[in-house]
């Protein structure tokens, strides 16, 4: 079965820095897709970013970006210039075919002022 | 934009109650998910429906059932209530071209059984 690690339950980071959070998975599969979500207070999960597995370019949307490492099986975002407002638990997810998108267990975002 | 419109935000029932968790959403999705997300759990897989009257068992299925009689409504269904199924339930759409954009969300139900 496809498993999805985030290995940080919790990160903090200061405002206008940069954050960067781990997200490793296992499969056998060679085309698959994988996201990152956002779920800030109002609980509403929103898309950040999704990266095609045979692409090998990184993902970017304006402040976030992913480093996408194929072969070791690892897929971080990183959060530029952090803003009050990218408080939020993280959500890394996979997904391939007709398989639901398997989550992992998510990490809790804190910006500091 | 796509909507994902989940029934109740919060709900309290009594053990031993048969609930119904309703799902619409707007733009012609074919796949259909429930999710129960519980604290250091994230996002487990309950039940999905790809198409009308069609239904899979995701990683968590006991205690659930789920109707889809129409195209843009999923129903999930807690038989007989217990305590351990106290939680917050998500609510997704996708379209029918396997996972490739990922899915909307629901702004999720949080159930308690007391």
């Amino acid at each position: 079965a496809q498993t999805v690690t985030q290995s940080q339950p919790e990160m903090s980071v200061q405002e206008a820095e940069t954050v960067t959070l781990s997200c490793t998975y296992d499969t056998s599969e060679s085309d698959y897709y994988l996201f990152w979500y956002k779920q800030p207070p109002s609980r509403q999960m929103i898309l950040v970013i999704r990266q095609e597995a045979y692409k090998q370019q990184n993902a970017t949307e304006n402040r976030f970006s992913v480093n996408f490492q194929k072969a070791a099986k690892s897929f971080s975002l990183k959060i530029s210039d952090s803003q009050l407002g990218d408080a939020a638990m993280y959500f890394c997810a996979w997904g391939s075919g007709n398989t639901p998108l398997v989550f992992g267990k998510g990490t809790r975002l804190s910006v500091i002022a | 934009d796509v909507k994902v419109t989940q029934s109740s935000r919060y709900l309290v029932k009594r053990t031993g109650e048969k609930v119904f968790l309703e799902c619409v959403q707007d733009m012609d999705h074919e796949n259909m998910f429930w999710y129960r997300q519980d604290p250091g759990l994230g996002l487990r897989l309950i039940y999905f429906s790809y198409d009308v009257k069609m239904k899979e068992k995701g990683d968590i299925p006991e205690g659930y059932s789920v109707s889809r009689e129409k195209k843009e409504r999923f129903s999930l269904i807690l038989e007989s209530a217990s305590t351990n199924q106290t939680s917050m339930y998500l609510c997704a759409s996708g379209l029918g071209s396997g996972q490739r954009h990922g899915y909307t969300f629901g702004s999720g139900t949080r159930l308690t059984v007391v």
